[in-house]
């Protein structure tokens, strides 16, 4: 069992459609992160949230927006997206963003778009 | 950040000890080893790191040579359940916070 918990599990979404990603941690960390995994590949990070402001956008496009309402919660609202951004999508935390401390990783979000 | 090298795949008995095999030619001192795993449909599962030391937890141990250019992951007791893809990542100071995946090695214990 995860203490990072994704929701949903599963979304498929058509090109036009807008949808959110919901990531939940209750374990007082105060660094999270969106991170995108294509089948058989190894994750990408997006996104870091730093104390609830975004400090790294790895250039992703616009059509993905984060949002981090509160030290808990990590939203990823996705609004006209592409069949390749079908993709499992990740969220993890950390207690801060040091080196020396791990990233939690919760089970993803299975994305597709049709 | 230093690069990592993994050899694709490797087999393991059930029982046997599991040893996976890092390079990092390239660390700096003050970049971390860090090893995760992901078990199909998963996400990644944080396992253990170091800096210069060997380091053990419950689920394994991790081994850095004295010239911190390479580093072995030993799961003791390797089940069925340990059959995943490991991850070893070099995580530095520079990179603030991020974790960048090679490619890493598919581990597959055998019955």
């Amino acid at each position: 069992d995860t203490e990072v918990t994704q929701t949903p599990k599963h979304l498929v979404m058509g090109m036009t459609n807008k949808k959110s990603l919901k990531c939940e941690q209750h374990m007082g960390h105060r660094a999270m992160y969106w991170y995108k995994q294509k089948a058989k590949k190894p994750p990408e990070l997006m996104f870091v949230y730093s104390y609830e402001k975004l400090s790294i956008n790895e250039s992703v496009p616009s059509r993905f927006s984060p949002e981090c309402p509160n030290s808990s919660l990590l939203n990823l609202h996705l609004h006209a997206l592409q069949p390749e951004d079908s993709a499992l999508y990740l969220c993890a935390s950390s207690r801060r963003g040091q080196p020396n401390q791990p990233q939690h990783f919760g089970d993803g979000t299975r994305l597709s778009i049709l | 950040d230093a690069k990592t090298t993994q050899p694709t795949s490797m087999d393991c008995a059930e029982g046997r000890a599991a040893n996976l095999p890092c390079n990092h030619s390239t660390i700096s001192g003050n970049e971390y080893v860090y090893w995760y795993r992901q078990i199909h449909s998963q996400g990644p599962q944080y396992i253990i790191h170091g800096l210069k030391n060997n380091e053990t937890n419950e689920m394994a141990s991790l081994i850095i040579t004295e010239d911190r250019k390479s580093s072995t992951l030993i799961l003791p007791h390797a089940t069925l359940r340990d059959t995943a893809v490991y991850y070893c990542i070099v995580r530095g100071i520079s990179n603030t916070g991020k974790l960048i995946f090679g490619q890493g090695t598919t581990l597959q214990v055998k019955p």
